[in-house]
Formats: structure tokens, C-alpha cells, sequence
């Protein structure tokens, strides 16, 4: 089925520990997009890409980098979790960036102690 | 920051009534589109309507946009328990194309 997988579904992790959150889109879609979602908030975009190769800094970058090798991966690691980093994270891809629908995956929960 | 807010923040109704939910927005638009979210899943388009639209159709779905008061409605006609879920409405702003989303309805069909 196409679509996007994320990878893994939930962890926890121990603050300060390095982490990448997987993500792979099926779609052939040019942009792809990191969110987390806290409760009583909208998504927060983190980190998008608007095609192979390059990627721009969201509403709240810091702590995540992103990398954009290839159209179908987009993983997002933290280089030190922190505890506020604890949060559901979603990857989503569109086909083009900025207009149109995007696709999610079903998220990766993740809780930094 | 939050463009858009999502009113109310929970709405309970029986199976078969008639739910909308309201969105409203700060700053000019290009599109606004509604998702839904159910329990522990992710996200799910269910219609975009364009600024210079004032209404649009999808099945049960009626979305209105009314550019001037910077405000969006969603209706779902003849209410389904499968439609219990979380309802988000998302902008972008002309400035860039991020959207920006709201906080979002949470809609609990009774049967």
C-alpha cells in the first residue's frame, strides 16, 4: 500500500542519547515534512524539504537535523535528547511544496526521561 | 505560532445529527484545508479550499471559507460513530507555504 512509513513506533530513550526517527514515502513525492504534536497544540513543522538534496528549517528546528539523500528518505535525528523533545513526531510528503494535500505517516511516540 | 484555532476544542452529539467546527485564521491565505486524525493514527486530507472559493463538497463534507472574517466552517452531515476522530484545519500564509495549523476539534459521535 503505498504511503509513508515511520519507523520506529514509539521509544524511549534516555536524555542526552542520540536518536534518528525513519522515514519513507513510497509516493514519489518532491517534499517531505517532520511535525510533532503536544498535546493541546497544533503540529509544529520541524524541519521540511522541498526536493532531493535540500532541505529549510521550520517553526522549531532546534535539537533536530534532518537529511534529504534521496526522494523516498527524510529521517530526523536528535544529536541529544532532551526531555522536551518528548513528543508524537509525524512525517509527511506532498507532491509539490507549499500547496496541495500532505500525507502522513502514523507517527513515531517518543518520550526522553 | 498558530495560525489557525478550532472551535469548539470538543463537541459530543448522537450518531446521525449534523456536526460543524470552526476555524479561524490571523493572516491572508492561499488555501485552507481540513484533515482528520483518528485515536493514535496519523494525519488524513479531506478537503482544501482555495481562497478564492467560498464553499466546497465532499460527500458528507461541507466546508465554507469566508476570506473577510478569516474564518472557516466544516460540516459533516448524517454524523457516523467512524466519524469520531480529532478535525485540524491548516493555512498558508502568502509570506511562505508552511502550514500552519490549529489546534483542532476533538468530534465523539454517540450512538
Amino acid at each position: 500500500i503505498a504511503g509513508i512509513t515511520q519507523a520506529p513506533t514509539s521509544q524511549i530513550l534516555a536524555a542526552g542519547r542520540r536518536m534518528t526517527l525513519r522515514c519513507t514515502q513510497d509516493m514519489r513525492h518532491n517534499a517531505m515534512y517532520w511535525y510533532r504534536q503536544d498535546l493541546g497544540l497544533g503540529l509544529r513543522l520541524i524541519h521540511y524539504s522541498n526536493t532531493a538534496g535540500t532541505t529549510g528549517k521550520g517553526e522549531v528546528p532546534d535539537g533536530y537535523s534532518v537529511s534529504r539523500a534521496n526522494t523516498d528518505d527524510f529521517p530526523l535525528t536528535l544529536a541529544s535528547a532532551v526531555p522536551s523533545q518528548t513528543s508524537v513526531y509525524f512525517c509527511a510528503s506532498s507532491e509539490g511544496y507549499g500547496f496541495g494535500p500532505q500525507h502522513f505517516g502514523d507517527g513515531t511516540r517518543l518520550s526522553i526521561l | 505560532s498558530q495560525q489557525g484555532e478550532e472551535d469548539p476544542q470538543a463537541l459530543s452529539i448522537q450518531e446521525g445529527e449534523n456536526a460543524t467546527m470552526n476555524c479561524s485564521y490571523k493572516t491572508s491565505i492561499n488555501n485552507l484545508q481540513w484533515y482528520r486524525q483518528n485515536s493514535g493514527r496519523g494525519l488524513v486530507h479531506l478537503i482544501l479550499i482555495r481562497s478564492n472559493e467560498r464553499e466546497k463538497h465532499s460527500g458528507r463534507l461541507r466546508v465554507t471559507l469566508d476570506t473577510s472574517k478569516k474564518s472557516s466552517s466544516l460540516l459533516i452531515t448524517a454524523s457516523r460513530a467512524a466519524d469520531t476522530a480529532s478535525y485540524f484545519c491548516a493555512t498558508d500564509a502568502f509570506s511562505n507555504y508552511q502550514l500552519i495549523w490549529g489546534a483542532g476539534t476533538k468530534l465523539i459521535i454517540k450512538p
